[in-house]
C-alpha cells in the first residue's frame, strides 16, 4: 500500500500522560499537514511541513504540541501532558508537488482519560 | 481563504442524482474549488477540483457558473456507499502550500 500510513490508529492515555503519533507520507510527496479532527466537525489544520520545514503553525497548536519532519520523510506529532479537550482525530496528509492534492491517512484516534 | 456555505444534510435515494451546492462568494481570481469525501474514521478523499465552467471525472461533475461564486458538486445514481460528509473548500491555485479549511460538510445520507 502506497498512501499515506499513520499509527498508532488508536491511543487511549490518562491526563498528563505525552503520546506521540506518526505518519509516514507518499514517498514522492514533499509537503506534509497535520490536521485534528473532533466529533461532527471538519478538519482543522494545526502545520505543515515542506521538506524538513516546518513552514506554518495554527494558533490551535499550543506549546504542548511539537511536530518534527526530520529528513523530510515520516513526521511525528507529540502532545505532552495531554488534556481531555485533546482527544480527538489526528489525521495527516501528504500532497504532490505538481498537483496540490492532498492524500490523506485514516488517522490516529486519540482518547484522554 | 474564502468562506464556503454549504447546507448541514441532505438525503437521497439510490440510484437518483444528487446535487449538493456551495457558495463561496469571496472567491478570489487565484482560487479553485475542491470537494472532498469523507467516511466515517477515515480521512478524507480528494473527489474532483475545477476553477471553472464544468470539470467531470469517474466518480463526479463539478458546475462552476462564470461568476464562480458557487459550484455545484454532483454525484450521479448514488449508491448506498455514497453516504458521507461531502466538503467544499476553495484553496489558492498553485502547487505550493495549501492550508485548506474544512467547514462542517454536507452529511449525505442514501437509503435503500
Amino acid at each position: 500500500d502506497t498512501g499515506v500510513s499513520q499509527n498508532p490508529r488508536h491511543k487511549i492515555t490518562k491526563r498528563g500522560q505525552n503520546v506521540t503519533f506518526r505518519c509516514d507520507p507518499i514517498s514522492e510527496h514533499n509537503r506534509l499537514y497535520w490536521y485534528r479532527q473532533t466529533l461532527g466537525q471538519g478538519p482543522e489544520f494545526l502545520t505543515y511541513f515542506q521538506n524538513e520545514a516546518q513552514l506554518e503553525k495554527s494558533r490551535l497548536l499550543s506549546d504542548r504540541f511539537s511536530a518534527e519532519r526530520p529528513k523530510g520523510s515520516f513526521s511525528t506529532l507529540e502532545i505532552q501532558r495531554t488534556e481531555q479537550g485533546d482527544s480527538a482525530m489526528y489525521l495527516c496528509a501528504s500532497s504532490h508537488p505538481a498537483t496540490g492534492e492532498l492524500f490523506f491517512g485514516e488517522g490516529s484516534r486519540l482518547t484522554v482519560l | 481563504l474564502a468562506k464556503t456555505t454549504q447546507p448541514i444534510s441532505m438525503d437521497s435515494y439510490e440510484g437518483q442524482e444528487v446535487n449538493i451546492t456551495c457558495s463561496h462568494n469571496n472567491i478570489a481570481t487565484n482560487d479553485y474549488i475542491t470537494w472532498y469525501q469523507q467516511f466515517p474514521s477515515q480521512g478524507p478523499r480528494f473527489i474532483i477540483q475545477g476553477y471553472k465552467t464544468k470539470v467531470t471525472n469517474e466518480v463526479a461533475s463539478l458546475f462552476i457558473p462564470a461568476d464562480r461564486k458557487s459550484s455545484t458538486l454532483s454525484l450521479p445514481r448514488v449508491s448506498l456507499s455514497d453516504t458521507a460528509v461531502y466538503y467544499c473548500l476553495v484553496a489558492t491555485m498553485n502547487t505550493g502550500f495549501q492550508k485548506l479549511v474544512f467547514g462542517t460538510g454536507t452529511r449525505l445520507l442514501v437509503s435503500p
